[in-house]
């Protein structure tokens, strides 16, 4: 089954600054989606980008999807104390079927 | 979106016992999941819980193990069985609205649970 990377695995920004996680595949998908993880609780859905698509934006938040090179990076700008969080990237298995595999995941740590 | 609830939030069991964990959804959702994310690490898989038949369980997650319940199409339980230490995990439940390609999956908050 294929899986996503993220990398890195931590990072350690100050307030205000930018934050870029990377998150590579190994498989074709249809979508790609992002999640925030606080304190391992539940899972909040960030932003969803299609295989056909090659950026998307919310708010302070731009992802990006290269298929060519099964990548996909996710961009938080001007970040906030309240960013420190888990982010994971899932993938769909590129069939019908919705289940999700996920990557291992960038701790963000953003200082005021 | 959905919001969904899962019960309970965490739990302290023995080894040699099993914990039932319940999700509950505000609307009727067409698939549901269920994840484990051991400590420190990412999620995974166990199965789906399909509306009126038994669950599909992913590679290495057996019935036996992991029974799963889904009486309609807004709840849904998954039981760890014979619980072990190793069993120590956040358990999460997800949904998608409905079939089509590329749906949004969410989650619910996680249910912790540490087995001594």
């Amino acid at each position: 089954s294929q899986q996503g990377e993220e990398d890195p695995q931590a990072l350690s920004i100050q307030e205000g600054e930018n934050a870029t996680m990377n998150c590579s595949y190994k498989t074709s998908i249809n979508n790609l989606q992002w999640y925030r993880q606080n304190s391992g609780r539940g899972l909040v859905h960030l932003i969803l980008i299609r295989s056909n698509e090659r950026e998307k934006h919310s708010g302070r938040l731009r992802v990006t999807l290269d298929t060519s090179k099964k990548s996909s990076s996710l961009l938080i700008t001007a970040s906030r104390a309240a960013d420190t969080a888990s982010y994971f990237c899932a993938t769909d298995g590129g069939s019908g079927y919705s289940t999700l595999t996920f990557g291992k995941g960038t701790m963000l740590l953003v200082s005021p | 979106s959905a919001v969904i609830s899962q019960k309970p939030s965490r739990d302290i069991c023995q080894r040699g016992t099993s914990l039932t964990i319940q999700c509950q959804v505000d609307s009727q959702v067409t698939m549901m999941f269920w994840y484990r994310q051991q400590p420190g690490q990412s999620l995974t898989l166990i199965a789906t819980a399909n509306q009126g038949s038994e669950a599909t369980y992913e590679s290495g997650f057996v019935i036996d193990k992991f029974p799963i319940s889904r009486p309609n199409l807004t709840f849904s339980t998954l039981t760890v069985s014979n619980m072990s230490p190793e069993d120590s995990s956040i358990y999460l439940c997800s949904v998608t609205m409905g079939l089509a390609l590329g749906e949004t999956q969410y989650f619910g908050p996680g249910t912790r649970l540490l087995v001594l």
